[in-house]
């Protein structure tokens, strides 16, 4: 069965912090791993996106490290602010397709 | 340049009714997702649209249906609505058809029924 499963459900981090989510995956037939952020409201926006011949990848204040043979890959908010208080998603695509599975999703709150 | 635009963004239904849910996609971008988001809940893949042709559809019943128009727009037509059809309905977009691009999200339409 093609599952992706997201750890913590909720998280809590002070300002400045660093939060941590971590996502992992069964199928091996999953070809590019996209983190959404999603807004009380919203509809999910892309964050940052990884392929699986990749290990790391940072953008700003945002990291995503990919680890292939243990089938994890996971999402770091680096200097976390108030701002960033949101749903997270993580995903996985069906090789070939357009097809995501996405993961439960993780409440963020920042603390001031 | 605008994002993907969905409509309407809220609406409330009656069990047994229909629902038309529109979606434009970002400016030329030819395929055209929908997912639907229970409340606590990631988005589940309903369909997947590209040049006017279904080329994916997930576990939902046959009350759920889609079609693309020429101009890349989409709707998603469900029908004999549940109280189990409660949900967020988002529609995304890509580049094109195949596996290369990543899809983006429109705001959705809430849907409740009654």
């Amino acid at each position: 069965q093609q599952q992706v499963k997201q750890s913590p459900q909720s998280l809590i981090v002070q300002k400045g912090g660093i939060s941590i989510i971590n996502c992992a995956y069964e199928n091996t037939a999953f070809d590019y791993f996209p983190w959404y952020q999603q807004f009380p409201g919203k509809g999910p926006a892309l964050l940052i996106a990884i392929r699986p011949d990749v290990s790391e990848k940072k953008e700003g204040r945002f990291t995503i490290s990919f680890n292939k043979s243990a089938k994890q890959f996971s999402l770091h908010i680096m200097d976390s602010q108030p701002g960033d208080s949101a749903t997270y998603f993580c995903a996985a695509r069906i090789s070939g397709t357009y097809k995501y599975i996405f993961g439960t999703g993780t409440r963020l709150k920042v603390l001031a | 340049d605008a994002g993907v635009t969905q409509s309407p963004t809220h609406l409330i239904k009656t069990r047994g009714q229909h629902v038309t849910l529109r979606c434009s996609p970002i400016s030329g971008h030819k395929s055209v997702s929908w997912y639907q988001q229970v409340l606590g809940q990631g988005p589940q893949f309903i369909f997947q649209y590209y040049e006017k042709e279904e080329r994916g559809r997930g576990n939902f019943p046959d009350r759920f249906s889609a079609r693309q128009f020429p101009n890349y727009s989409s709707e998603l037509n469900v029908n004999a609505l549940l109280l189990g059809d409660s949900a967020l309905y988002l529609c995304a977009s890509s580049l094109a058809g195949g596996s290369g691009n990543t899809i983006y999200f429109g705001e959705g339409s809430w849907l409740t029924v009654v």
